[in-house]
């Protein structure tokens, strides 16, 4: 156990939705990375948070917006969902996200299909 | 920019055999860090090893070490003594410093132990 905790676990919606995946970091990471994983591909990495201010953003697409609160726990928003939009999305948090050393830790994943 | 490379989308090793996966990365920050990661079929991401590119040593953890050459730009994983349940897919990931903290994962190697 990484100690990153994720919900839900699954999640099934429709085309048009929106949804909300949350993440909680480890106790005393103030850093928090949210990836997505489609089937069979690499990990994407989408944005980045420390304590509470984005600080660096990747692949994500202009309907996924997040956030992160000051009791350090994060939000994934998608919204107008598509079938391509399925795929394993991941949490992951470190202490302070700014060392070269410093390990990200996974949480469980929150497994996401559209139909 | 930065990259990582994996070119072994499948390995096979025969249990209690040694087996290596290439990861080679490209970078022009002298100060960088590189991690491997193990996905399982559940699907969760477990941290598995560091080389933080000023080690002189090279990184080990019980049957993971990792073969570090610097100049070659390479980074491969070594599992010793391989078991069954070393079977799942391996990431590779590095980490710059210099401003931007992204982690960079490469597409992974599956890995499947025969008995």
């Amino acid at each position: 156990d990484s100690g990153v905790t994720q919900t839900p676990k699954h999640l099934i919606t429709a085309t048009g939705q929106r949804v909300t995946l949350r993440c909680s970091p480890r106790s005393g990471d103030l850093s928090v990375y949210w990836y997505q994983q489609s089937l069979d591909q690499g990990l994407q990495f989408l944005i980045q948070y420390y304590n509470g201010e984005e600080r660096a953003k990747g692949n994500i697409l202009e309907r996924f917006s997040a956030q992160q609160f000051p009791d350090l726990h994060s939000e994934l928003n998608l919204s107008s969902l598509e079938l391509g939009d399925s795929a394993l999305y991941f949490c992951a948090s470190s202490t302070s996200g700014t060392g070269t050393q410093e390990t990200q830790y996974f949480g469980p994943g929150t497994r996401l299909l559209v139909l | 920019a930065q990259k990582i490379t994996q070119t072994q989308p499948g390995m096979f090793v025969q249990e209690k055999e040694a087996v290596t996966l290439d990861c080679t990365y490209d970078t022009s920050d002298p100060s960088y860090g590189l991690f491997w990661y193990k996905q399982p079929s559940s699907g969760e991401m477990i941290f598995l090893i560091y080389q933080g590119s000023y080690d002189q040593q090279n990184a080990t953890e019980g049957r993971y070490s990792l073969n570090f050459q610097k100049a070659r730009k390479s980074a491969n994983l070594v599992i010793s003594a391989s078991q069954l349940g070393d079977s799942a897919m391996y990431f590779c990931a590095m980490r710059e410093g210099g401003g931007t903290y992204k982690y960079i994962f490469g597409t992974g190697t599956r890995l499947k132990v025969l008995a």
